[in-house]
């Protein structure tokens, strides 16, 4: 079964740059469309990155995706940290035209 | 402005039968997939399944197939969850949404708890 592999969570500062990272655990992970959603609590999930790296409108340029084939992953990067940025992230791709979620990563912003 | 629209939280027990819905407004109902997601207590998302109001073809995780219906009436462009004989461990906040590429619009969650 294909698998998506999120750090379980990760930290930075107000200001700063994150990376969050999703690694396929087989096949070419750009074969299919990586899309990410941000989960803050208490709320239903929003897209902020489909088709690997298009921004809803709305979502600020802050936020950025990427595919990288040699390492089978996907990143989401968030620019300019600020304290609203909080959240669970969950990238999302397909197997066989199902979808898979990887197992989200806890963004703390200190 | 595209809404989908949940019904509201249920408290059911163990065997009894549900059906939640999800109400789509703003653009035609028709012409894009929609999934449901389940997120139990603490826990991440994970994906059920997707059906296409057009023609009602319909997919699912293996994990929950044989285990929810999925199901729509386009007539008035609503999408169903629905269980047959529910468990403790369905207890959970499901979320639908609508697929383009990926998922784009989400409801507002509905939260079932399952509970003797």
């Amino acid at each position: 079964n294909f698998m998506l592999t999120q750090p379980h969570s990760v930290s930075e500062s107000p200001g700063k740059t994150v990376t969050i990272s999703c690694t396929g655990s087989s096949g070419s992970i750009a074969s299919n469309y990586v899309q990410w959603y941000q989960q803050r609590p208490g709320s239903a999930p929003t897209t902020v990155i489909y088709e690997d790296n298009q921004r809803p409108s709305g979502v600020p340029d802050r936020f950025s995706g990427s595919i990288d084939s040699s390492s089978n992953s996907a990143s989401l990067t968030i620019s300019g940290l600020k304290t609203e940025d909080e959240a669970d992230y969950y990238c999302q791709s397909y197997d066989s035209s199902r979808g898979v979620f990887g197992g989200g990563t806890k963004l703390t912003v200190l | 402005e595209v809404q989908l629209v949940q019904s509201g939280a249920e408290v059911k027990k163990p065997g009894e039968s549900l059906k939640i819905s999800c109400k789509g407004s703003g653009y035609s109902f028709t012409s894009y997939w929609i999934g449901w997601v389940r997120q139990m207590p603490g826990k991440g998302l994970e994906w059920m399944g997707i059906i296409y109001p057009g023609d009602s073809d319909t997919r699912y995780s293996p994990s929950f197939q044989g285990q929810v219906t999925i199901s729509a009436d386009k007539s008035i462009s609503t999408a169903y969850l629905q269980w047959s004989s529910l468990k403790a461990s369905d207890t959970a906040m499901y979320y639908c949404a609508r697929q383009k590429t990926g998922f784009d619009y989400w409801g507002q969650g509905t939260l079932v708890t399952v509970s003797s």
